[in-house]
């Protein structure tokens, strides 16, 4: 069972368009979301979170938007920059477990 | 450099051997998960280490073990190998007030 879906494996963008990446989620006890980003040959790392008791959070040109009843998050990156080409992980973690549930990935080209 | 430390970068080994993958977490991280991403696949969940203590299991087959010492550092046991085990083996560690995870690099397992 999929707790954590990435339905597009993959994503190609022109340079300094917006990228939306999406993320569904299944388990309803999930509280807590993350997106992590991935270069090949090196671990995956924290680019931005958001918790269920917001539905937007921001950081520079990354925004996580959450939809509770629809059980869906995106991210969105604009502008576009090629340095972004990674693959993006989304992940989801439920009230008192420090236990994250990943998603399959979404791998970003941004073309230049 | 996240500061999480995983040793070897690469392992090429035969089936049927074992193999030992050790992890040092950031300084000042008390839990030490490791994780399994196979071709195409997530990151999945095998097992989660605070202070020593062993805090939750996820799908780790019971040919695979793990430790977490008095200094902190962890080691994931793989014994038994098959082919089906070649895959990248992440550890991350995360601070007491849980805001996610830190990455190490990786160990790419190959199982030939």
């Amino acid at each position: 069972d999929q707790q954590v879906k990435q339905n597009s494996p993959s994503l190609s963008v022109q340079e300094g368009r917006i990228s939306i990446l999406n993320c569904d989620y299944t388990n309803s006890m999930f509280d807590y979301f993350l997106w992590y980003k991935k270069y090949p040959a090196e671990g995956p790392t924290f680019l931005i979170s958001i918790s269920s008791i917001k539905d937007k959070n921001e950081d520079g040109r990354f925004t996580v938007f959450l939809n509770k009843s629809a059980k869906h998050l995106s991210l969105h990156i604009v502008p576009s920059q090629p340095g972004d080409s990674a693959v993006y992980f989304c992940a989801g973690n439920g009230a008192g477990s420090y236990q994250l549930t990943f998603g399959k990935g979404t791998k970003l080209s941004v073309i230049p | 450099d996240s500061g999480v430390t995983q040793t070897p970068k690469h392992l090429i080994t035969a089936t049927g051997q074992r193999v030992t993958l050790r992890c040092s977490p950031r300084s000042g991280d008390l839990s030490v998960y490791w994780y399994q991403q196979s071709l195409d696949q997530g990151l999945q969940f095998l097992i989660h280490y605070y202070n020593g203590e062993e805090r939750a299991k996820g799908n780790i087959l019971e040919r695979f073990s793990a430790q977490q010492f008095p200094d902190l550092h962890s080691e994931l046991n793989l014994s038994s190998l098959e082919l089906g085990d070649s895959a990248l083996y992440f550890c991350a560690s995360s601070a007491q007030g849980f805001d996610g995870y830190t990455f190490g690099s990786g160990t790419r397992l190959t199982v030939v």
